[in-house]
C-alpha cells in the first residue's frame, strides 16, 4: 500500500553516464514533483508536472528531463552525469486545487556520481 | 519576494524542553503555511499546517504560531522527546498555486 514509490533507492554511477529514476504514486494525485536534496538538506524543486503542464525550475540543467507516461508516473532522466549531481532525489505528489496542498514524498533515491 | 527564511539552521534541546523554529516570508499573497518533518533516510512528511485566518494551531505537542503583520510563523514542540529529532522544514504557497516555497530546514536534536 505504498503511496509514492521510487526506484532505485541507491544509484552509484560514473561521470558521463545516463541514468533514470522511476517514480509511481497510487494516490490518484494529478500533480507530481521532483526535488533535489543536497548534503546540507536544502530541498530544491526541480520540476512540477500537472495535467501535462510542466514547470521547470530555470536553474535545472537541461541534462535533466522528466517524462510522464501517465498521471501516476513521473520518471527523471539524467544525461551526462556530473559529480555535482550527487544528491538525494525525491519524488512527490499532490492533488492540485485542494485548499491544503499536502505533498506526499517518496523514500528518496541516493545518487552517487564517481 | 518568493523566499521563505528559516532559522535556526540547527538546534539542540534537552528532553522536555520547547524547541522553537522560526520562519519569515515577504510575499503577502501566501496563504498556506505547512511544516514538514523529515527523519534520516526518509522523505519529508506533513506535520502541521496553518492558514492566515488564525493565529495559532495545535496538533498534539506541535503548535504553529502565526503573526500576519510581522509576516512570521513558528513551530513550537511541547515536552520534546528524543524521537522528535529530525529536520524540520517550513514552507508557503499561494492560492491555487500548488508549488511550495521551502525554507532551508532546521536540524533538531533532542538530548535524552
Amino acid at each position: 500500500d505504498t503511496a509514492v514509490s521510487q526506484t532505485p533507492k541507491y544509484l552509484v554511477t560514473q561521470m558521463g553516464n545516463d541514468k533514470s529514476i522511476k517514480c509511481e504514486q497510487n494516490l490518484g494525485h494529478d500533480t507530481m514533483y521532483w526535488y533535489k536534496q543536497d548534503s546540507k538538506k536544502f530541498l530544491k524543486i526541480m520540476f512540477s508536472y500537472n495535467n501535462k503542464e510542466l514547470i521547470i525550475n530555470e536553474t535545472v540543467p537541461n541534462r535533466f528531463s522528466p517524462k510522464s507516461p501517465d498521471k501516476a508516473h513521473l520518471n527523471l532522466h539524467i544525461n551526462s552525469l556530473e559529480l555535482g549531481d550527487s544528491a538525494v532525489y525525491f519524488c512527490a505528489s499532490s492533488l492540485a486545487g485542494l485548499l491544503d496542498n499536502e505533498q506526499f514524498f517518496g523514500p528518496g533515491t541516493r545518487l552517487t556520481v564517481l | 519576494q518568493q523566499q521563505v527564511k528559516q532559522s535556526p539552521q540547527s538546534l539542540i534541546v534537552q528532553k522536555g524542553g520547547i524547541p522553537i523554529i522560526n520562519c519569515a516570508y515577504e510575499n503577502t499573497a501566501f496563504d498556506y503555511f505547512p511544516w514538514y518533518q523529515q527523519f534520516p533516510g526518509k522523505g519529508p512528511a506533513l506535520l502541521i499546517a496553518i492558514r492566515p485566518d488564525v493565529s495559532e494551531k495545535k496538533e498534539g505537542r506541535f503548535t504553529i504560531s502565526f503573526n500576519k503583520s510581522a509576516k512570521q510563523f513558528s513551530l513550537h514542540i511541547m515536552d520534546s522527546q528524543p524521537g522528535d529529532s529530525a529536520t524540520y522544514f517550513c514552507a508557503a504557497s499561494r492560492g491555487s498555486n500548488y508549488q511550495l516555497i521551502w525554507g532551508a530546514g532546521t536540524k533538531l536534536i533532542i538530548k535524552p
